[in-house]
């Protein structure tokens, strides 16, 4: 497997913007999501790189450098629901099917 | 609403006893993928079906078995239960296989307290 490093916990404030750094050791790269998690809820799909560069979606963008073997998720404008777990998942193997899962971040949106 | 529906969303069972968690995949998804999660700790790929057949597997248990029906739907199935396997247990699916872009779209999950 993959050793995927995220930090494990953040605090931002409303309305700010923050940045969550993902690391994670390249091979067989097929991919690279962000995905978020609400505190006993299903994770729900962010965000997909493959290509290096900034891929951006409404306040949520997240940027990929393969040869470094870093990413990460900007998020702006924060909102209190945005107060969730963000996992760093890099995509690997023959089929590209073997999605492993980073620890998580949980970010904490203060007032 | 996913599309991937996982039954039962909570299951309360005594240790040693053996249980069965069902995930049916999104509407043309081939893959089924299982996850657990422990109280406060990152997501443990447990084992993955694609169109029936057992494709890769991860941290799971001898104690745990799985398969995935000619109707794609897959089964979980967890024995000789410990205090440990209480977690959540997540269902995913993704569609055909292509190692690109192949998003997972969960279910809702399934609590399991061992007890």
């Amino acid at each position: 497997g993959q050793n995927i490093d995220q930090p494990t916990e953040m605090t931002a404030t409303e309305g700010a913007i923050v940045q969550i750094n993902c690391t994670y050791q390249t091979s067989g790269f097929n991919g690279l999501f962000w995905y978020q998690q609400h505190a006993g809820e299903a994770p729900t799909f962010l965000s997909y790189n493959v290509l290096d560069g900034l891929e951006e979606k409404g306040r949520f963008s997240s940027f990929l450098s393969r040869s470094k073997g870093y990413s990460y998720l900007l998020l702006k404008e924060l909102q209190m629901k945005d107060s969730a777990s963000y996992l760093c998942v890099h995509v690997e193997g023959n089929y590209g099917q073997n999605f492993v899962f980073g620890p998580g971040t949980r970010l904490s949106v203060l007032p | 609403d996913s599309g991937v529906t996982q039954t039962p969303k909570h299951l309360i069972t005594a240790t040693g006893q053996r249980v069965t968690l069902r995930c049916s995949p999104r509407s043309g998804d081939l893959s089924v993928y299982w996850y657990q999660q422990s109280l406060d700790q990152g997501l443990q790929f447990l084992i993955q079906y694609y169109n029936g057949e057992e494709r890769a597997k991860g941290n799971i248990l001898e104690r745990f078995s799985a398969q995935q029906f000619p109707d794609l739907h897959s089964e979980l199935n967890l024995s000789s239960l410990e205090l440990g396997d209480s977690a959540l247990y997540f269902c995913a699916s993704s569609g055909s296989g292509q190692p690109t872009n192949e998003k997972l779209f969960f279910g809702s999950g399934t609590q399991l307290s061992v007890l």
